[in-house]
């Protein structure tokens, strides 16, 4: 089985800019959650996806939204960068059945100047 | 009450000792507990998880203490090995309005001498 991909793998963007990052899940995984990860912050749930539905949310703000379709792949848009923006951002995919086991991809490492 | 605090944030360990990472939580409605290793460069991966009903789980030189009555659980890795150099992530489960969603330590960066 394939992994998670993500897509890109690298960004660099300037403050004020927007940003889309893609994430492709192990297939058959319906469920794609999103992370915010930073040195010394560990991995900020952002939000999690379940059949096209946002299904949990975390405490990011407006600015971070994303969404899922119908082949369970996923996006996640970051509207007006800030400099504090600047992370790895991880998605996992997950089965019906185990939900605590969360299959993460390699992350996108995004650089807002 | 829906955090898990972890400790150390930052942890040496010879080669061949035993490094002991842990975790306390709040919330008694946590129904699975897993690890989480995650190498520079690389998503977590999940290690190892168990159950608030069992005491310990093994596998391999890794295994998980789990004190139901403090509510707190802890990972061993005996004979610790350079290889085993990477930042280790405990969670909890817990079903939050129908939806199972996990809440995650904030990390430990676990070093192996050689």
């Amino acid at each position: 089985k394939a992994g998670v991909t993500q897509t890109p793998r690298y960004l660099i963007k300037t403050r004020g800019q927007q940003v889309t990052l893609s994430c492709s899940p192990i297939s058959g995984h319906r469920s794609v959650s999103w992370y915010q990860q930073t040195p010394g912050q560990g991995l900020q749930f952002l939000f999690e996806y379940f059949s096209e539905t946002q299904r949990n949310k975390g405490n990011f703000p407006g600015r971070f939204s994303g969404r899922q379709f119908s082949n369970s792949r996923s996006e996640m848009n970051v509207s007006t960068l800030e400099l504090g923006d600047s992370a790895l951002y991880l998605c996992a995919s997950s089965s019906d059945r185990i939900t605590y086991e969360q299959y993460f991809g390699p992350g996108t490492r995004l650089t807002v100047t | 009450q829906q955090q898990v605090k972890q400790s150390p944030q930052s942890l040496i360990v010879q080669k061949g000792g035993i490094s002991i990472i842990n975790c306390a939580y709040e919330n008694t409605a946590f129904d699975y507990f897993p690890w989480y290793q995650q190498f520079p460069g690389k998503g977590p991966a999940l290690l190892i998880a168990i159950r608030p009903d069992v005491s310990e789980k093994k596998e391999g030189r890794f295994t998980i203490s789990f004190n139901k009555s403090a509510k707190q659980f802890s990972l061993h890795i005996m004979d610790s090995q350079p290889g085993d150099s990477a930042t280790y992530f405990c969670a909890a489960r817990v079903l939050m309005d129908s939806n199972y969603q996990l809440i995650w330590g904030a990390g430990t960066k676990l070093i192996i001498k050689p």
